[in-house]
């Protein structure tokens, strides 16, 4: 079992650039999540996707972002017109199906908007 | 709203030594707690899983507790190590259960 899987890693963007950032769940696992982490803060709740609907995301900025998790392949975080303030480490992930069974985090992608 | 804060914010202590970590909750309405550590740079790694119905959860040198009616979690390490040194994040779901609302963490250093 391969765990969560993000990629790209690092992805470096010029200002006013797209990123896609993408997770791919554990096997098994069909609820994902979208975490942000600026530097020097905590982690802080984005989106919570199953395949094909957006549950909860109060936590989106209502500009520029969004999110979508497709019947087939990995959950995409896409970022339109990046400015520097979108720079830190976005985390994916992913739980089975009920609540109870906490949830297991990918490596992250490191956003660098230059 | 579910807020989460952890104390203290930064710890050190001598090779061996026990200790314990601090986690708070506003809302005690949770589906379950979660502990994780993070190394720098890196992503999150779950340490314990404590479900709403249940006190406490145990690993290895870790064991963690949970009250829900008081609204705190601990974390406590047995016989600390230098490899324990990372910064320890404590979780708790949101009344939704759609979202880990997190503390901003503990970080740890344990000296040789």
């Amino acid at each position: 079992n391969a765990g969560v899987m993000q990629n790209p890693r690092h992805l470096v963007r010029r200002r006013g650039q797209e990123a896609r950032l993408r997770c791919s769940p554990m096997k098994g696992h069909s609820h994902v999540y979208w975490y942000r982490q600026l530097p020097e803060e905590g982690l802080k709740f984005m989106v919570y996707l199953q395949k094909e609907n957006i549950i909860d995301e109060s936590g989106m900025p209502k500009e520029r972002f969004s999110a979508e998790f497709p019947k087939e392949g990995p959950s995409i975080l896409r970022i339109q017109q990046v400015v520097r303030g979108d720079s830190a480490a976005y985390f994916c992930a992913s739980s089975p199906e009920a609540e109870d069974y906490g949830y297991t985090f990918g490596s992250g992608t490191r956003l660098t908007v230059v | 709203k579910q807020e989460v804060t952890q104390i203290p914010a930064a710890l050190s202590v001598p090779e061996g030594e026990n200790l314990v970590l601090n986690c708070s909750f506003t809302d005690s309405a949770i589906y379950n707690l979660q502990w994780f550590r993070q190394d720098p740079g890196k992503g999150l790694t779950s340490l314990l899983l404590i479900q709403s119905s249940q006190r406490e959860q145990t690993s290895g040198r870790l064991n963690a507790s949970l009250d829900k009616s008081s609204g705190r979690s601990t974390l406590y390490i047995a016989a600390s190590q230098p490899g324990d040194s990372a910064t320890y994040l404590c979780a708790a779901t949101n009344q939704a259960g759609t979202a880990l609302i997190f503390g901003k963490g503990t970080t740890l250093s344990v000296s040789s």
